[in-house]
């Protein structure tokens, strides 16, 4: 299994609403990521696991909460966002922290209204 | 922190060749890579230096000059599918895996 999944593909919510976005990997990898991507702009850096241990966490304001219950399992807690959060959010993993490629998930659109 | 240039766009005909080039400002220099993103999905890890030199793998080729902060991705035999962003991104020494990506040069091949 050479792929990141991410629940769900897409998400509408309202500005009072509290949502989970979901990202699971079965390639052993111990280094997890969340980016959040605009339109037509790069993938910007929120948070990074290692070893299911918080190691980054890019001045994410805490309406997002990420959370890592085990090494296949990351999880970005979403409440009380507001229209401007509305973007492309992608999970990532490497073999560790320190390892070159990242693979992936195909993204979760979140809209918010 | 780390300065990533790219063209933002590229035009090129089907079956020609296209390099884009990338250039950074860094300090304690650990990778670079190049990343393909089709419109409204995930990138995809197209090539990785972290020495000196062209690195080929297929239609596509990186190359990386250290000394001049500089990086290319050639696209041979351009097909229609190659139409996306294609990312340069930096690793540095201290980073704890951050990827530094650069703003992406959007490829669009025509027949």
């Amino acid at each position: 299994d050479t792929e990141v999944t991410q629940t769900p593909k897409h998400l509408v919510m309202g500005m009072t609403n509290k949502k989970s976005l979901k990202c699971e990997q079965h390639m052993g990898h111990r280094a997890m990521y969340w980016y959040k991507q605009k339109a037509k702009k790069p993938p910007e850096l929120m948070f990074v696991y290692s070893y299911e241990k918080l190691s980054i966490n890019e001045s994410v304001p805490s309406r997002f909460s990420p959370e890592c219950p085990n090494s296949s399992l990351l999880n970005l807690h979403l409440h009380a966002l507001q229209p401007e959060d509305s973007a492309l959010y992608l999970c990532a993993s490497s073999q560790d922290h320190e390892y070159n490629e990242q693979f992936f998930g195909p993204g979760t659109r979140l809209t918010v209204l | 922190g780390q300065n990533i240039d790219q063209p933002t766009e590229m035009t090129a005909t089907e079956g020609a060749i296209v390099q884009i080039n990338c250039t950074y400002q860094t300090s304690g220099f650990n990778g670079l890579f190049w990343y393909q993103q089709h419109a409204g999905e995930a990138p995809t890890f197209l090539s990785y230096n972290v020495l000196d030199g062209l690195e080929e793998k297929g239609r596509f080729s990186s190359f990386l000059s250290r000394s001049k902060g500089y990086s290319y991705l050639l696209l041979k035999e351009l097909q229609m599918k190659d139409s996306a962003s294609y990312l340069c991104a930096v690793k540095t020494t201290d980073s704890w895996g951050k990827l530094q990506f650069g703003a992406g040069t959007q490829v669009v091949v025509t027949p």
